[in-house]
Parts: structure tokens; C-alpha cells; sequence
């Protein structure tokens, strides 16, 4: 079965500190991995793509990085900001016409 | 370029009735999926719908269905509400089945009592 996990569920740091989120992936066929980010009660909006035929990804202060052996992507956030605070969601395509998401992980940036 | 818009905001229904949410795609944009978030979830896909056929499913009863309207508009139809629909319902907008990104409008927060 095709699943995605993301762990923790919640993470707490200090505004400066440097953001760590885990991606986990059955089946390392994936087409591409997208990461979210949400807002409380709001859509979703895109943050960075890999396809599967790269490695990483950067945007300003984030990076994605993409293991396929291992099935696994992390999403690094450099300098957190009270603003940073959100649920950070990892999406995985296979190929076919739907995102596979994770739980998604809240993340808190304490000023 | 306007983006994915969805209507209406929040929604409050009774068990048992129906509801009928709408989404209007990003310009240019010929296909519309559909995800159901519970709180503290993942979005789960329902539908993806494509020239106004369905275009693929997720693990979700008949009593979900949709409509893709010629100008790629789409709605969601869900009878005999349950509880257990309560959740925040999303559309995304692609340029193809097949495109790699997916834009997502704001969502339908729909609470059944």
C-alpha cells in the first residue's frame, strides 16, 4: 500500500533556530513529492517540488531534499520567524491523477 | 490570472441532508480534483474530474458524487450526510490529468450536526 507519514505530529523551537521536517514514503516509484504549507482552517499553498529525477530543491530559506533509496524527503527551513508557524504537509504523486499527503506536521516558532 | 476560488466558506447541514460545494478553477486550467481534510488529517482525494468526466476516484461511497461544467467549474455533490463528513473539503485546478502541480483553492469547511 502506498502511504505517507510524517513524524512528529508537532514541533516546538525558537525563533533563530533551523527547521527540520521528515517525509516517509512507501514504494520509492514516486513521480514527484510536493511540500504544503497551511494555515489554520485554510487551503493549501505550494512550496517547493521535486521530481523524481532530482535530488533537492530551494526556495529562499527552504530546501527539500529527496532520498528515493530510502524514501524519504526532508524539508529544511533556515532562521525560523514567528511567521514559519503553520502545518508543514508532504504530498507524493505515483504517477496517477491523485496526492497522496502525509498527517502533516504543526510546526510553532516561539519569538 | 485569478486563482482557485471555492464557495461557499462554511456550511452547516443536519444528518441525512445534502450539500453541493463549487469550485471555479484557475484560468487555463481543464481539471479539478477534489480532497476531504478531517481535523488533524491529511487531505483525502475523492475525484479528479477532466472535460467533464470523472477521471479517476478515491475511497470514498456513491453518495459523494461531482459535475465538471464547460468552463471547468466543478461541484461536489454529497447525499445522506454523516457526522463523519465533517471536514474541510478542497479543490485543486491543474492544466492536464497529469500535470505536476496542483493549485489549491481555500476551502469549504462543512459541519454536520
Amino acid at each position: 500500500k502506498q502511504e505517507v507519514t510524517q513524524i512528529p505530529a508537532a514541533l516546538s523551537v525558537p525563533e533563530g533556530e533551523n527547521l527540520v521536517l521528515n517525509c516517509s514514503f512507501t514504494d520509492s516509484a514516486i513521480y514527484n513529492l510536493q511540500w504544503f504549507r497551511q494555515d489554520p482552517g485554510k487551503g493549501l499553498t505550494s512550496l517547493l517540488l521535486i521530481q523524481s529525477s532530482q535530488r533537492e530543491q530551494t526556495s529562499g530559506r527552504l530546501n527539500a531534499s529527496l532520498d528515493k533509496s530510502s524514501g524519504r524527503s526532508t524539508l529544511y527551513i533556515a532562521a525560523s520567524q514567528p511567521g514559519d508557524s503553520a502545518t508543514y504537509l508532504c504530498a507524493v504523486s505515483w504517477g496517477d491523477y491523485k496526492l497522496s499527503f502525509g498527517a502533516g506536521t504543526t510546526v510553532t516558532v516561539r519569538a | 490570472e485569478t486563482g482557485v476560488t471555492q464557495s461557499p466558506t462554511h456550511l452547516i447541514k443536519t444528518r441525512g441532508q445534502q450539500v453541493t460545494l463549487r469550485c471555479s478553477s484557475q484560468s487555463g486550467h481543464n481539471t479539478v480534483s477534489w480532497y476531504q481534510q478531517a481535523l488533524g488529517q491529511g487531505p483525502q482525494f475523492i475525484f479528479q474530474y477532466y472535460r467533464e468526466e470523472e477521471n479517476g476516484r478515491g475511497n470514498f461511497p456513491p453518495r459523494f458524487s461531482g459535475l465538471q461544467f464547460p468552463n471547468y467549474s466543478s461541484e461536489l455533490n454529497v447525499n445522506a450526510l454523516e457526522l463523519d463528513d465533517s471536514a474541510l473539503y478542497l479543490c485543486a485546478s491543474s492544466s492536464s490529468p497529469g500535470a505536476y502541480e496542483q493549485y489549491f483553492g481555500p476551502g469549504t469547511r462543512l459541519t454536520v450536526t
